[in-house]
């Protein structure tokens, strides 16, 4: 089955500065993959998604690379802000809307 | 956030008693997604059920069953409760055709 990997685990940056989280997926079948933002205790929500027929997706101050041939892809985070401070999930999608989780990252934004 | 909701939202019960989680939709979405969510391991499919009557297991679906007799209703059964099933639990549903998934509230259920 489909296997992601995603790093760091932990990032901690300034408030201001850019944030990259890195995921990486094992089957070349997947062709969808989203990006989750769980506050503490709150429910996963999709914040940005792409698909394989595109490179780069942006919507405002984030943005999602892909990059098929090497099987990864990277969300990117620009000008963050306090209440950017929260868990990142990335997911990837082989057949039948069955999503494949990755083990998540914990952004913590610092003033 | 879409019509999704989960009930109980907290339970606490003993080993090796049945335990019923429900999750309930408004949005008439013909997928509907049971996960489990652990530190260190995301969130991890348990069962999924692509229309009423229609069910498939996810990648832990041991120890756990499900049934959807009715399109707005998904429910999660574990027969015989493990303290390895303590955890927070999810439902997700998806529109045929899409897709976004989109989450329930959760349920933290710990087994002792």
């Amino acid at each position: 089955g489909e296997n992601v990997e995603q790093h760091p685990s932990t990032l901690s940056v300034q408030e201001g500065d850019s944030a990259v989280i890195k995921c990486t997926y094992s089957d070349s079948a997947s062709n969808y993959f989203p990006w989750y933002k769980q506050e503490l205790g709150k429910r996963p929500q999709l914040i940005i998604d792409i698909r394989s027929n595109v490179g780069e997706k942006k919507d405002q101050r984030i943005a999602v690379t892909l990059n098929k041939t090497a099987k990864h892809f990277s969300l990117h985070i620009t000008e963050t802000q306090p209440e950017d401070s929260a868990v990142y999930f990335c997911a990837a999608s082989q057949r039948g809307n069955k999503l494949t989780f990755g083990t998540g990252t914990q952004l913590k934004v610092e003033l | 956030d879409a019509g999704i909701t989960q009930s109980p939202r907290h339970k606490v019960t003993e080993t090796g008693t049945p335990v019923t989680l429900r999750c309930h939709q408004t949005e008439n979405h013909r997928y509907m997604y049971w996960y489990r969510q652990d530190p260190g391991h995301g969130l991890r499919l348990i069962h999924y059920s692509y229309g009423v009557k229609d069910t498939d297991k996810g990648e832990v679906s041991d120890g756990y069953s499900v049934s959807r007799s009715k399109t707005e209703d998904f429910l999660l059964t574990l027969e015989s409760a493990t303290s390895s099933q303590t955890s927070v639990y999810f439902c997700a549903i998806s529109d045929q055709g899409m897709d976004e998934q989109f989450f329930g509230p959760g349920t933290r259920l710990t087994v002792l």
